[in-house]
């Protein structure tokens, strides 16, 4: 069974400051890697997506990594701004089937 | 696009009621997915529907719990009879297929009394 731990589970930061995220999933049979951000008494918001075969991708201020051989993938947010404070859960869509397994979530302050 | 819809946004009910949680996919998506976030567990996938048919539900906790989706422009989650540790926050999130990005609706704030 799938299993997908995010540590730390909250992460403060003063603005400007780099932020990294860590994800790691314990089955590497994976379809791709998502990283969603959810705003306190929201939904969530799909960031980005990776696919099985890529190493990493890239949108604005946000990369995120992934090393399926190895189980882990890493969110960077560069230049961390209070705007970014969120939980950020990162999910992984085994090789086999459609579910999303979410890991726990990182919650982020970034103080001004 | 509104993007996915949700209602009621927020729900109180007293133990032994049934509750009807309800859904909209954005137009066009194929899979439509149920969700409930609590503190202690987390996001757990409760049952998804690809065009309008079941595909899996082995998330959905006990036969308390039902869903349907009649067309592919509305779905909903029934609890009957309600009990206190099903208070949580229920997320729908669709997708134009399987395996591609999930977009969530703003969820409905479930509390059983």
């Amino acid at each position: 069974k799938q299993e997908v731990t995010q540590i730390p589970a909250a992460l403060s930061v003063p603005e400007g400051e780099n932020l990294v995220l860590n994800c790691s999933f314990t089955d590497s049979a994976i379809y791709n890697l998502q990283w969603f951000r959810q705003d306190p008494g929201k939904g969530l918001t799909s960031l980005l997506l990776i696919q099985s075969s890529q190493r990493e991708q890239t949108s604005g201020r946000l990369n995120a990594s992934l090393d399926k051989s190895s189980g882990r993938s890493t969110l960077y947010i560069a230049a961390s701004q209070p705007g970014d404070s969120a939980t950020y859960l990162c999910a992984v869509i085994s090789a086999a089937g459609n579910k999303l397994t979410f890991g726990g979530g990182t919650r982020v302050l970034v103080k001004p | 696009d509104a993007g996915v819809i949700q209602s009621p946004r927020h729900e109180v009910t007293e133990m032994g009621q049934e509750v009807t949680l309800r859904c909209k996919p954005i137009s066009g998506h194929d899979y439509l997915f149920w969700y409930r976030q609590t503190m202690m567990r987390g996001l757990e996938l409760l049952i998804y529907f690809n065009n309008n048919v079941p595909i899996d539900d082995s998330g959905m906790p006990e036969d308390r719990f039902s869903a349907k989706m009649p067309n592919a422009s509305f779905s909903t989650l029934k609890i009957q009879p309600s009990e206190p540790r099903d208070s949580a926050v229920y997320f729908c999130a669709s997708s134009l297929r399987g395996r591609e990005t999930q977009y969530f609706g703003p969820g409905t704030r479930l509390l059983v009394l």
